[in-house]
């Protein structure tokens, strides 16, 4: 089955910029969604199809991917966007939603 | 704007069904150009995709619940359900109803709050 690997955690410090890697085979060439999950609340869906922003979703998110990577970027980041962030594909080949483990981002 | 409710049992017993129903307000189920799906975390945090339902009534379940799982609709109470069957402790997670664009499951644009289920004597 496919898998998506993230890094557990990671940390920045406010005004910078957070770089969240998810590694998949290939991803670059499939569709890849990012959430975003604050304690006690459902994730939300922050980038959508070819790096888009839903609507309400502030303009630092962005997404990208190449190869066997994609990466959530989050410019300018501020308190309120420390949470669990999640990406999301939909694997072809065996049929299967996968999502990734989770990336923790703390905002120092 | 749309919102979903979950609801049914905390607490299901080891080789017991699990049957949760999602009640949509401020939309309709039918016609509404979503798929409605469901989506569980366990309590390590891993997000599991169950599966998603159009309002022809032709549901779409991930290939390792398959022999599990149900989802059905009831567009007459604006609602949808998950039957999870044989649940043992691993089935443990709060689950959440969700919306999807098509039938691969994906994305999930909008989610209800989510709800506990504990598997366990």
């Amino acid at each position: 089955s496919y898998v998506l690997t993230q890094p557990p955690s990671m940390s920045v410090a406010p005004g910078k910029t957070a770089k969240i890697a998810c590694g998949g085979n290939s991803i670059g060439t499939k569709t890849v969604y990012w959430y975003q999950q604050k304690p006690g609340q459902a994730p939300v869906l922050v980038v959508d199809e070819d790096g888009d922003r839903p609507s309400g979703i502030f303009e630092r998110f962005s997404g990208s991917k190449s190869g066997n990577t994609a990466t959530l970027t989050i410019s300018r980041v501020e308190v309120v966007d420390e949470a669990d962030y999640y990406c999301q594909v939909w694997d072809t080949s065996s049929d299967q939603v996968v999502f990734g483990g989770g990336t923790k981002l703390t905002v120092l | 704007q749309l919102h979903l409710q979950e609801s049914g049992p905390g607490l299901v017993k080891p080789s017991e069904a699990l049957s949760l129903t999602c009640t949509v307000s401020g939309g309709s189920i039918f016609s509404s150009g979503y798929y409605w799906g469901w989506i569980r975390q366990t309590p390590g945090k891993r997000l599991e995709y169950l599966g998603t339902i159009h309002d022809s009534g032709t549901a779409y379940y991930d290939p390792s619940l398959k022999s599990r799982v149900t989802i059905s609709m009831d567009t007459s109470r604006n609602q949808f359900s998950l039957r999870l069957t044989s649940v043992t402790a691993t089935d443990t997670a709060v689950y959440y109803c969700v919306t999807t664009r098509d039938s691969s499951g994906t994305p999930s644009e909008h989610w209800g709050q989510g709800t506990l289920v504990t598997v366990s004597s």
